[in-house]
């Protein structure tokens, strides 16, 4: 079975600071991808990022990036920069061979001035 | 940019009707998935569609729902007898790769009210 752990329910971060999400996961697959989708309150699921599991270079998208590390099970996002637009609950996501996709809780993240 | 879209985008319901909601998966994706997310909880895998048969579903997708790819570009849920605890978001999302576990890109969402 694979699971995905988000540990903060909320975090909260100036405009312009920089602030990470964390995720841990587990699963028994040796090939996967891990993903964080953003749901804003529109409640529209967004990609933000993905990452290979046989990928050692972490991802980045902009003002997005991942701390990907295979051996502790663990994929946090980090925001530079942030932006009011960044409001809204992050989830990080698993898939593995199945390619149904894993949830974790999510963490809800504001956005202050 | 192609996408996912979903209707209605909202649907009440009484408890015991029939619910049939829609999806239109972007046009060249051959996998469809269908998500639910009640109120404050995290989404849930429902079933997962490929090459016109079910390809996995989870215990909750129960004799109560069904999916169906009647023509060539929708994709619906049917839930018979709706249940007050049916009430949730649900997602569709679609991807096209067959050989790896490629990005899903998900619609809006129907939000579903059981009363």
């Amino acid at each position: 079975a694979q699971t995905v752990t988000q540990s903060q329910p909320e975090m909260s971060v100036q405009e312009a600071e920089t602030v990470t999400l964390s995720c841990t996961y587990d699963t028994s697959e040796s090939d996967y991808y891990l993903f964080w989708y953003k749901q804003p309150p529109s409640r529209q699921m967004i990609l933000v990022i993905r990452q290979e599991a046989y990928k050692q270079q972490n991802a980045t998208e902009n003002r997005f990036s991942v701390n990907f590390q295979k051996a502790a099970k663990s994929f946090s996002l980090k925001i530079s920069d942030s932006q009011l637009g960044d409001a809204a609950m992050y989830f990080c996501v698993l898939t593995g061979t199945a390619s149904k996709l894993t949830f974790g809780t999510g963490t809800r993240l504001q956005v202050t001035l | 940019e192609p996408e996912v879209t979903q209707t209605p985008s909202h649907q009440v319901t009484q408890m015991g009707q029939e619910v049939i909601l829609r999806c239109v998966p972007i046009s060249n994706h051959l996998y469809f998935y269908w998500y639910r997310q009640i109120l404050g909880q995290k989404v849930e895998f429902l079933v997962s569609f490929y090459n016109n048969e079910i390809s996995e579903k989870s215990e909750i997708f129960d004799d109560q729902f069904s999916v169906e790819r009647p023509d060539g570009s929708n994709f619906t849920l049917k839930i018979r007898s709706t249940k007050l605890e049916d009430s949730a978001m649900y997602f569709c999302a679609s991807r096209w790769s067959t050989g790896t576990r490629e990005t899903q890109y998900f619609g809006p969402g129907t939000r579903l009210l059981v009363l």
